[in-house]
C-alpha cells in the first residue's frame, strides 16, 4: 500500500534550534517525494523534492530508501519557519496525483 | 506569478443540496486535480483530469461526484446531494507535466460546510 507517515502532529522549538520534521512512506516502487508547507492563511507551496537535492530557506531533505524515510532538516530555525509541513509522495498512477501525510504543525518561539 | 484560483472561499449549505465548486487552472497547465481535506486529516486525492476526461480517481470520487472544464478555463467539482461528511476543504491543483511534472500548484482551497 502506498502511505506516508509524519508521526508528530506538532513541533515546538526555539528561535535558533535545530529542527527535524519525521516523513516515512511506504511505496513499492521507485518514490518521488516531496515536501509541502502552507504558512497561515496561505495555500500549499512546495518546498522542495528529493529529486532536486536542493536546499530551500535552508531546509534539507534526504531519501533514505533503506529506512524509507524522508526527513525535513533545518540547522536553526527561524520563527518566520512556523507552518504545518506536509510530506507527499507521488502514487503510481498516470497523472501523478500526491499521498499526503498527515502534516506536521512547526512552531518556532521566539 | 501566475496562481490557481478558487471560488468561493467558503460555502454553506444544507445536507442534500448540490454544490459547485469552482476553479481556474493556471493557463498553460494540462492537468487538474481536486483533493480534499477533512478537518484534522490528511489532504486525499479525489481525482485527476487530462485532456478533457478523468484520468484516475479515487474510492472517495463516487457516483456524488463529477468534474468538468466547461470552458476552457473554469474547471469544476460537483456535488450532488451534499452529506455531513462532505464538509471539509476542497483543493485544486494544476501541473504542466502530469506524472513528469516535478510541481503541483495549488489554490487556496473552498471551505464546504454542510449543515
Amino acid at each position: 500500500a502506498q502511505r506516508v507517515t509524519q508521526p508528530e502532529k506538532l513541533l515546538s522549538v526555539f528561535k535558533g534550534a535545530p529542527v527535524e520534521l519525521k516523513c516515512n512512506y511506504s511505496y513499492s516502487g521507485s518514490p518521488e517525494l516531496f515536501w509541502y508547507v502552507q504558512y497561515s492563511r496561505q495555500r500549499l507551496q512546495l518546498l522542495l523534492r528529493h529529486i532536486s537535492r536542493e536546499s530551500i530557506k535552508g531546509f534539507t531533505a534526504d531519501l533514505n530508501k533503506g529506512e524509507t524515510s524522508f526527513h525535513l532538516k533545518k540547522p536553526f530555525a527561524q520563527e518566520e519557519d512556523s507552518a504545518m509541513y506536509y510530506c507527499a509522495l507521488k502514487g503510481g498512477g498516470s497523472q501523478g496525483n500526491l499521498i499526503f501525510g498527515k502534516g506536521t504543525k512547526l512552531s518556532v518561539k521566539p | 506569478e501566475p496562481e490557481v484560483t478558487q471560488t468561493p472561499s467558503h460555502q454553506v449549505t444544507q445536507m442534500g443540496q448540490e454544490v459547485i465548486l469552482r476553479c481556474v487552472p493556471i493557463s498553460n497547465h494540462l492537468y487538474f486535480y481536486w483533493y480534499r481535506q477533512i478537518l484534522g486529516q490528511k489532504v486525499e486525492f479525489l481525482v485527476s483530469f487530462y485532456n478533457n476526461e478523468i484520468s484516475e480517481k479515487s474510492e472517495i470520487f463516487d457516483d456524488q461526484f463529477s468534474v468538468e472544464r466547461p470552458d476552457g478555463s473554469n474547471f469544476t467539482l460537483k456535488i450532488r446531494s451534499t452529506k455531513l461528511e462532505d464538509s471539509a476543504m476542497y483543493f485544486c491543483a494544476s501541473s504542466f507535466g502530469g506524472a513528469r511534472a516535478i510541481e503541483q500548484f495549488f489554490g487556496p482551497g473552498t471551505r464546504l460546510t454542510v449543515l
